[in-house]
């Protein structure tokens, strides 16, 4: 069955340091992987996705994932983190397999220390 | 602007009386799709709609209902609500249910159902 997990419910990182939130993915056939970032009291905001070709993929606010096929991982990572990065952070997938929906991971709450 | 909007943002109501919120989209999308989001949990499917008078059932669709019946619009009836219905929903749409497409998320609304 197609799962994604993410390790962590809580990332804490000091303001300037770089960061990564972990996802790890489950699927029977070629994934297709997305994040997602929810802001306090808003909706959910597409971050990047990772469809074919250079396994690092580069998305809105300087943030950045690499897609690792044998880790079957898609780690979210910024260079050097900002205070308002603070969010909930989602990982999805989707394949043939999971009739074309998403399915979603638990979040991880980032927390960026001033 | 492009938007997804639901409506109430806030509901409180009582176990028993029947509730919509409404969801309209002005990008022409043809997916739309239903979410509720508990902590932990993630997000879950509630229900999803193809296109025009196409709807079927997510992962959690019990005591649920939806429509479509025009492309711009996707309202979520819950005909009598629960309280393991309080949560917080969201609507989001998407130009096709198609393996590579991101989701476009309104602002959510948050239910609780004494």
């Amino acid at each position: 069955a197609q799962s994604v997990a993410q390790p962590e419910d809580q990332v804490n990182v000091a303001e300037g340091n770089p960061l990564t939130v972990k996802c790890t993915y489950s699927v029977s056939g070629n994934p297709y992987l997305f994040w997602y970032v929810q802001y306090p009291n808003r909706g959910l905001q597409f971050l990047l996705k990772y469809i074919t070709g250079d396994n690092l993929v580069k998305g809105s606010y300087g943030f950045e994932a690499e897609f690792n096929k044998s880790q079957t991982s898609f780690h979210l990572k910024k260079p050097s983190a900002l205070v308002s990065d603070s969010a909930l952070y989602f990982c999805a997938v989707r394949d043939k397999g999971s009739n074309y929906q998403l399915i979603w991971g638990a979040g991880t709450k980032l927390i960026i220390k001033p | 602007e492009a938007q997804v909007t639901q409506n109430p943002r806030y509901l409180i109501t009582v176990t028993g009386k029947k509730l919509t919120v409404t969801c309209s989209q002005n990008m022409n999308h043809e997916y739309m799709s239903w979410y509720r989001q508990d902590p932990g949990l993630g997000l879950r499917q509630i229900y999803y709609s193809m296109n025009v008078e196409v709807t079927d059932k997510g992962d959690v669709p019990e005591g649920y209902k939806v429509s479509r019946k025009e492309k711009r619009n996707f309202p979520l009836i819950l005909e009598s609500p629960s309280p393991n219905q309080t949560s917080l929903y969201f609507c989001a749409s998407s130009w096709q249910q198609g393996l590579t497409n991101e989701q476009f998320f309104g602002p959510g609304t948050r239910l609780t159902v004494l």
